[in-house]
């Protein structure tokens, strides 16, 4: 079955400094990964995904996440965070040999970012 | 383009009532997700449709919860017989018509319902 792990209930960056929310992820078949983002009373929005290629995925915002099959992670990251990025980021996986359309969320990441 | 749409945003029913959401999808797509939040917690899957079609129901409890998604008109969630455990935030989202596993889910802002 599938699975997705965000390890870090929290992450707490500085403004301008470079975040990076972990995510790792468990499928049986070929992974199908997203990044979403949620604020206050809002629906997700949408950052990136991984399909297949480029094992380096860049999204919006700047955000950006990186695949790592050996690991089976795919962290996100951004080079110098802002204020505005404060908010709860989740990591989605979709397997794509038994786990049909379920999209299997993480529990959330809370991203703080200090000025 | 409008994005998705649910109502209401807000429900407060007593205990035993009946609920029901809508959603609206993106203008062009033909799938639709629910999902439920419970507070602090991810999102976790209930129902997957395409038009008059249920294809994954896997996450939906086995009783009092129901979906459709009508040839037209938007598709409803609908709870029936409501207690205290159903209150939480409920989420539609909408994918393009080609239904792959690529495919980008598109999130309406929730309903959040309240079970007195």
């Amino acid at each position: 079955a599938q699975s997705v792990a965000q390890p870090e209930d929290q992450v707490n960056v500085a403004e301008g400094n470079p975040l990076t929310v972990k995510c790792t992820y468990s499928v049986s078949g070929n992974p199908y990964l997203f990044w979403y983002v949620q604020y206050p009373n809002r629906g997700l929005q949408f950052l990136l995904k991984y399909i297949t290629g480029d094992n380096l995925v860049k999204g919006s915002y700047g955000f950006e996440a990186e695949f790592n099959k050996s690991q089976t992670s795919f962290h996100l990251k951004k080079p110098s965070a802002l204020v505005s990025d404060s908010a709860l980021y989740f990591c989605a996986v979709r397997d794509g040999g038994t786990g049909g359309f379920k999209t299997i969320f993480g529990a959330g990441t809370r991203l703080f970012v200090k000025a | 383009n409008a994005g998705v749409m649910q109502n209401p945003r807000h429900l407060v029913r007593r205990r035993g009532q009946e609920a029901r959401l809508r959603c609206s999808p993106m203008k062009g797509h033909s799938h639709v997700y629910w999902y439920r939040q419970l507070p602090e917690e991810g999102l976790k899957f209930m129902v997957y449709l395409q038009k008059e079609n249920i294809i994954d129901e896997s996450g939906m409890p086995k009783e009092r919860f129901s979906a459709e998604f009508p040839k037209e008109g938007p598709s409803i969630l609908r709870i029936q017989q409501v207690v205290r455990g159903d209150s939480a935030a409920y989420f539609c989202a909408s994918s393009p018509t080609s239904g792959g596993y690529s495919d980008t889910q598109y999130f309406g802002p929730g309903t959040r319902l309240t079970v007195l």
